[in-house]
């Protein structure tokens, strides 16, 4: 594996299930994120783990949960979910703050349904 | 507050066709500029970094400008495998971390 390793591809749930999506980073990276990526809105950022730290965009709500096991694994936690809340989900890695010069390795995004 | 504006929306363009894609931004303390370009199904892909006005860079077909309020992205001689969104996202400081704001991106076409 290389790169930044999200699963499920995708996911269809109802609004009482609850899931997580995988994300795993093999480029020895030690900052991971978070990202919601709706139709025609930016991106979003949802959390933030860097230096052992986890960092939470404070309008994300608390249906969602991030959870790291490691510096290589940065898990979402997701509980009785909305409709509004079906998007693209995006993890990405970089080397901290300072690696960022060479940008973020995105995965390849769950697409998420809630029905 | 800070932000990102990309304009077009989208923008079609023949095989051949120049043209721009513009990234204006409007934040306090920028940290760098950067280009993505995103595949359908796909998570974005990285081009490049531009840190200070009058800065380019350039990958194949493409080439990044910077000024203090503004980026472009120069596509020359474009090809239907360029056919892509282009994602520009700004790096800023807020309450002491640092984070990506992104703007909604430019969906490109290039028709044979």
């Amino acid at each position: 594996e290389t790169g930044v390793t999200q699963t499920p591809r995708h996911l269809v749930m109802g609004m009482t299930n609850k899931k997580s999506l995988k994300c795993e980073q093999h480029l020895g990276h030690n900052a991971m994120y978070w990202y919601k990526q709706s139709a025609k809105k930016p991106l979003e950022l949802m959390f933030v783990y860097s230096y052992e730290k986890l960092s939470i965009n404070e309008s994300v709500p608390s249906r969602f949960s991030p959870e790291c096991p490691n510096s290589s694994l940065l898990n979402l936690h997701l509980h009785a979910l909305q409709p509004e809340d079906s998007a693209l989900y995006l993890c990405a890695s970089s080397q901290g703050f300072t690696g960022v010069h060479y940008g973020y390795t995105f995965g390849s995004g769950t697409r998420l349904t809630v029905v | 507050e800070d932000q990102v504006t990309q304009s077009p929306e989208a923008l079609r363009l023949q095989e051949g066709e120049s043209s721009s894609l513009n990234c204006s931004y409007t934040v306090s303390g920028l940290r760098g500029l950067f280009w993505y370009r995103q595949d359908p199904g796909k998570g974005p892909e990285f081009l490049f970094t531009l840190y200070s006005a009058g800065e380019e860079k350039e990958k194949e077909r493409l080439k990044a400008t910077l000024t203090k309020k503004e980026s472009f992205l120069h596509i020359t001689a474009p090809k239907p495998e360029d056919s892509a969104t282009y994602l520009c996202a700004v790096r800023v400081t807020q309450g002491g971390s640092e984070k990506l704001v992104f703007g909604k991106g430019t969906k490109l076409t290039v028709n044979p």
